[in-house]
């Protein structure tokens, strides 16, 4: 089955502690995006990236980190995590960056 | 900035009435549109794309563009409780991303 999974689905931290959030697709998508989804804001774009080792910011990319370094799997690092990044994160891959296959989701909680 | 804007609604729409979703944007250099329908605590998907002027249907859906007007809209014809969503708008702007609105909530009454 075509699928994009994300994990883990929700997590509660605290401020400062490092976190990664893995996405990973098995549809051979060269595109890989990440999205945050904030009530009344929409889909903001945060990192992207169109093909292994090759990523490029999106509109809101900072505290965030990405890296690409095979083609099936783009994580997302919280660094030093803050409570303004408490979201719901979408992960999303396409094969020509219009039509997005979107993950489960990830509820992330910043205290 | 480009922009594209969508009233967020809610909008309240009898069962078995027709629901009209509107979207304008402010990039002239996009080309494509999408909208993709996303339910409550779940992931956005795809239901409808379009390319090119006019209006093109999939079932009880059509989606209808002007780019004169940068006017895109939804219609959904014989609504059904289980249309009840946040509809999402998206263009396909001049920079080769997808360039969001903040989405129409949907509430369809049986």
């Amino acid at each position: 089955e075509a699928q994009v999974t994300q994990n883990p689905r929700y997590l509660i931290t605290v401020t400062g502690k490092k976190l990664t959030v893995t996405c990973s697709q098995n549809m051979n998508h060269e595109y890989m995006s990440w999205y945050r989804q904030d009530p009344g804001l929409g889909l903001r774009q945060i990192y992207y990236s169109m093909n292994v080792e090759v990523t490029d910011k999106g509109d809101v990319p900072e505290g965030y980190k990405v890296s690409r370094k095979e083609k099936r799997n783009f994580p997302l690092i919280l660094e030093s995590p803050s409570p303004n990044q408490t979201s719901l994160y979408f992960c999303a891959s396409s094969r020509d960056r219009r039509e997005l296959f979107f993950g489960e989701g990830s509820r992330l909680t910043v205290l | 900035q480009k922009e594209v804007e969508q009233n967020s609604g809610p909008l309240s729409v009898p069962e078995g009435a027709i629901a009209s979703l509107n979207c304008t944007y402010s990039d002239r250099g996009s080309q494509s549109f999408f909208w993709y329908r996303q339910y409550s605590g779940k992931s956005p998907e795809l239901i409808m794309f379009i390319y090119s002027n006019g209006d093109k249907e999939d079932g009880r859906f059509t989606a209808q563009l002007n780019k004169a007007s940068q006017y895109v809209s939804l219609l959904i014809r014989d609504s059904q409780p289980s249309d009840s969503a946040t509809y999402l708008c998206a263009a396909f702007g001049g920079n080769y991303q997808l360039i969001w609105g903040a989405g129409t909530k949907l509430i369809i009454k049986p």
